[in-house]
């Protein structure tokens, strides 16, 4: 079973422009969740989608944003970006069983970034 | 605000003593606590969780403690080998309607050393 594939694996952008990333989930699994990494931060979560809607968020500006596919590949886009936003961004998708375990599956993940 | 806390930023033990990596918590409604690991260039990996209604969970070397009314969890491995050597996070899981929402803490890098 393939796992999460993110892309690009790596990518540098300069200060106000914009950024596309993409994830392709486990097969079968429905919900994909995005977190950025930085140095004493940890993942800090970004937001979930399952069936193509929005679930959760969490407390990023709305430079920020996401969508999902009916094939629950998911893209996530920052605009305007900013030297702060320099990070891994790594996604992570989970079959979304009724009970929440936590469980996540990971890609290798984004490094952005800003010059 | 920061719901889960790891302390230590990192730890070196000695390969086959025991590595005991700590965890604070304050959101009393998480449900599920989980440890992940992650070596460089790679995304986290999955490594063991125990639920809110249990103490203990063990998985071969390795074995989470979970204190409520401390509100605090640590993560045992048994002997440490130094493949082990890596960061590891404190994560907790909670939210109702099935959402998924799995907080972390910053992280704790482990060096075992030959």
């Amino acid at each position: 079973k393939a796992g999460v594939t993110q892309t690009p694996r790596y990518l540098i952008k300069t200060r106000g422009q914009q950024v596309t990333l993409s994830c392709s989930p486990i097969s079968g699994h429905r919900s994909v969740s995005w977190y950025q990494q930085t140095p004493g931060q940890g993942l800090q979560f970004l937001f979930e989608y399952f069936s193509e809607t929005q679930r959760n968020k969490g407390n990023f500006p709305g430079r920020f944003s996401g969508r999902q596919f009916s094939n629950s590949r998911s893209e996530m886009n920052v605009s305007t970006l900013e030297l702060g936003d320099s990070a891994l961004y790594l996604c992570a998708s989970s079959p979304r069983r009724q009970e929440n375990t936590g469980e996540l599956f990971f890609g290798e993940g984004s490094r952005l970034t800003v010059l | 605000d920061q719901q889960v806390k790891q302390n230590s930023p990192s730890l070196s033990v000695q390969e086959g003593r025991i590595s005991i990596l700590n965890c604070d918590y304050t959101n009393s409604m998480f449900d599920y606590f989980l440890w992940y690991k992650k070596y460089p260039a790679e995304g986290p990996t999955f490594l063991i969780s125990i639920s809110s209604i249990k103490d203990k969970n063990e998985d071969g070397r390795f074995t989470v403690f979970l204190n409520k009314s401390a509100k605090h969890l640590s993560l045992h491995i048994v002997p440490s080998q130094p493949g082990d050597s890596a960061v590891y996070f404190c994560a907790a899981s909670g939210g109702s309607g099935g959402y998924q929402k799995v907080t972390f803490g910053i992280g704790t890098k482990l060096q075992v050393i030959p």
